[in-house]
């Protein structure tokens, strides 16, 4: 997982509450994207960007924003936590097709 | 709209055996099709990368094959060993988008 950092590891917020999931990459990649890995369900797309300025809906999109200001960083806003957004939550980044994946980040909402 | 499966779920083999690990997609016109490794409570590692123009790849002990007419690809594993416990993963990326759709995955575990 080198080159592609997540934070924070760990989070419990109640329902209704905000935060940001930070990620960051040194590895200049274009691309980023954000997934939940729910039991059963593998890894869910929820937002991507191929660049800085763009970015756009996945799968599951709802209840969550993104921004690229920069090449190196692509955070994920939950503006309102539901506990239905209780999962972990993996950044990635891409190079010649190959996704680089974080270390992931545990969220429960209570 | 892209699914992908994988079956088994999990399974469970003695050290040493050869072991095919299967991953099925519903729509043929696929960009490339990407293998990954996940550990415990850890990120994805990525493995094996296919492009659409490829039938297969090989990396060491794995190899995987890709078949886009009948929507397959498939992960050797040859003489497998206790450290190759972990979940496999298929993500398939579709023709004209930048989405990666992943299958639910296969827990695999090898006994010493």
């Amino acid at each position: 997982n080198a080159g592609v950092t997540q934070t924070p590891k760990f989070q419990v917020l109640k329902t209704g509450q905000s935060m940001t999931l930070q990620c960051a990459q040194d590895m200049n990649h274009e691309y980023m994207s954000w997934y939940r890995q729910d039991p059963g369900m593998g890894l869910r797309l929820i937002h991507y960007s191929v660049g800085a300025g763009i970015t756009d809906q996945g799968e599951v999109p709802n209840g969550y924003n993104v921004s690229r200001s920069t090449t190196e960083d692509f955070p994920l806003r939950l503006l309102s936590a539901a506990p239905s957004q209780t999962s972990v939550y993996f950044c990635a980044s891409k190079v010649e097709e190959k996704l680089f994946f974080g270390s992931g980040t545990q969220l429960s909402v209570l | 709209k892209q699914e992908v499966t994988q079956i088994p779920a999990a399974l469970s083999v003695p050290e040493g055996e050869n072991l095919v690990l299967n991953c099925s997609f519903t729509d043929s016109a696929i960009y490339n099709l990407q293998w990954f490794r996940q550990d415990p409570g850890k990120g994805l590692t990525s493995l094996l990368l296919i492009q659409s123009s490829q039938r297969e790849q090989t990396s060491g002990r794995l190899n995987a094959s890709l078949d886009k007419s009948s929507g397959r690809s498939t992960l050797y594993i040859a003489a497998s060993q206790p450290g190759d416990s972990a979940t496999y993963l298929c993500a398939v990326r579709s023709s004209g988008t930048y989405k990666y759709i992943f299958g639910t995955g296969t827990r695999l575990k090898v006994l010493a």
